[in-house]
């Protein structure tokens, strides 16, 4: 499995984008790159995923490089709702979810 | 919100005493997940299942068993808990193994 790297925390203003980066420079070509956040206490919450291509959906944006060595998830209007840890996962089909440390998000009033 | 509870939510239970934790979900999907959640560990899978009595061991399965005599329902049992098995347990579903997996709301055990 791919091992990410995320930094350990980050602000946003609330209404403001907010662009959460995710280093996975070790991805193979069949591993997706995925996208969770827990709000404090609660189960993990499924954002978005993606293989090559951007995805956008009602909650995130995704982009991917072309290389797919980073990703970066964008909330585009981020809320005081949005404050949680994110976790950005390289997941292959077959395999288990792998967890680390998440980005730590703030998001201020 | 995917259909998954979560039973007890909270327990607060001795050590050397068995313990259960119930997941079911309402979504017919086919595979289920039990994770813990640890300060400093992120969450780590301890056992799953890919269908009715089919089972299989994850990263940290050491102390603990599972059974799923139905599709709805993947119990998680702690034979005789110890305190290093005081954690937060998530339960998770996928339609199948290749997808995206939804997970519950959690039980927060602690083993005195």
């Amino acid at each position: 499995d791919a091992k990410t790297t995320q930094p350990p925390s980050m602000d946003c203003a609330e209404g403001r984008a907010a662009n959460l980066p995710c280093n996975h420079s070790t991805i193979s070509g069949n591993e997706y790159v995925y996208w969770y956040r827990q709000i404090h206490s609660q189960g993990p919450q499924y954002i978005i995923h993606g293989l090559k291509n951007n995805e956008t959906n009602e909650m995130a944006s995704l982009i991917i490089t072309e290389d797919r060595k980073s990703s970066t998830l964008i909330l585009p209007h981020a809320t005081l709702r949005d404050t949680a840890v994110y976790y950005c996962i390289a997941y292959n089909y077959g395999q288990n979810f792998v967890f680390g440390p998440g980005t730590r998000l703030s998001v201020l009033p | 919100d995917a259909g998954i509870t979560q039973s007890p939510r909270h327990k607060v239970t001795e050590t050397g005493t068995p313990v259960t934790l119930r997941c079911h979900q309402t979504e017919n999907h086919r595979y289920m997940y039990w994770y813990r959640q640890d300060p400093g560990h992120g969450l780590r899978l301890i056992h799953y299942s890919y269908g009715v009595k089919d089972t299989d061991k994850g990263e940290v399965s050491d102390g603990y068993s599972v059974s799923r005599s139905k599709t709805e329902d993947f119990l998680l049992t702690l034979e005789s808990a110890t305190s290093s098995q005081t954690s937060v347990y998530f339960c998770a579903i996928s339609e199948q193994g290749a997808e995206t997996q939804y997970f519950g709301p959690g039980t927060r055990l602690l083993v005195l």
